[in-house]
């Protein structure tokens, strides 16, 4: 059974950086697009940023531009996030996601078919 | 910035059909996505590519797609089908989430 399992999120002070974590199981890492899709606290979702499998391809949204960062390692099946200049805005649960290919015309056509448990940061003084 | 629009809530008797949508100028060239998320639960895909339902999801559960609105159907509404609903698509440079839409079993 596919398996995502989050980890790093806490609480940090405005302006201050963070690095999450998703391990993966049951599946063969380099071969899907991963993402980091997060959701505020009682709100909606947010894709954040997608690396396609061997890493070469990232796509990032313009709220997290500049200031996130998207890896994976596939020796550890673990794809990562690290957040710099934390806002309040970044307040949220983040979620770790597969991706597969929508076939349709955008590059950015993926949907996702598993989800991690997601982690919880919260940027506050 | 590209937009997918969903009605903020939707109520149904069980056994009833639920219908809930989702409009986004790009909708006709491009897939829609459902997902169904319940309280402090991740997500979980009920139909991609417009119409198609992964496996281990109810038929009750079905998509189509007319223009530029898709529409999740929920037929026979049971009381585990209270949750969030919400759609996502992309554009040539963003993915996108609809606000989500909140299914009411009453």
């Amino acid at each position: 059974q596919v398996q995502l399992v989050e980890s790093g999120g806490g609480l940090v002070k405005p302006g201050g950086s963070l690095r999450l974590s998703c391990t993966a199981s049951d599946f063969t890492f380099s071969d899907y697009y991963m993402s980091w899709i997060r959701q505020a606290p009682g709100k909606g979702l947010e894709w954040v940023s997608y690396i396609s499998g061997t890493g070469t391809t990232i796509y990032y949204a313009d709220s997290v531009k500049g200031r996130f960062t998207i890896s994976r390692d596939s020796a550890k099946n673990s794809l990562y996030v690290q957040m710099n200049s934390l806002r309040a805005e970044d307040t949220a649960v983040y979620y770790c996601a597969r991706g597969v290919a929508g076939g349709g015309n955008s590059v950015l056509d993926y949907y996702f078919d598993y989800w991690g448990q997601g982690t919880l940061v919260t940027v506050s003084s | 910035s590209y937009e997918l629009t969903q009605p903020p809530s939707v109520s149904v008797s069980p056994g009833q059909t639920a219908r809930i949508t989702c409009s986004g100028d790009a909708l006709p060239k491009q897939y829609g996505y459902w997902y169904q998320q319940k309280p402090g639960q991740a997500p979980v895909l009920v139909i991609y590519k417009d119409t198609e339902r992964p496996s281990g999801i109810p038929e009750r559960f079905s998509g189509s797609s007319s223009g530029t609105t898709v529409t999740l159907t929920i037929s026979g509404v049971q009381a585990e089908d209270e949750a969030d609903y919400y759609c996502q698509s992309a554009d040539s440079s963003d993915v996108v989430f609809g606000g989500g839409t909140k299914l009411t079993v009453l």
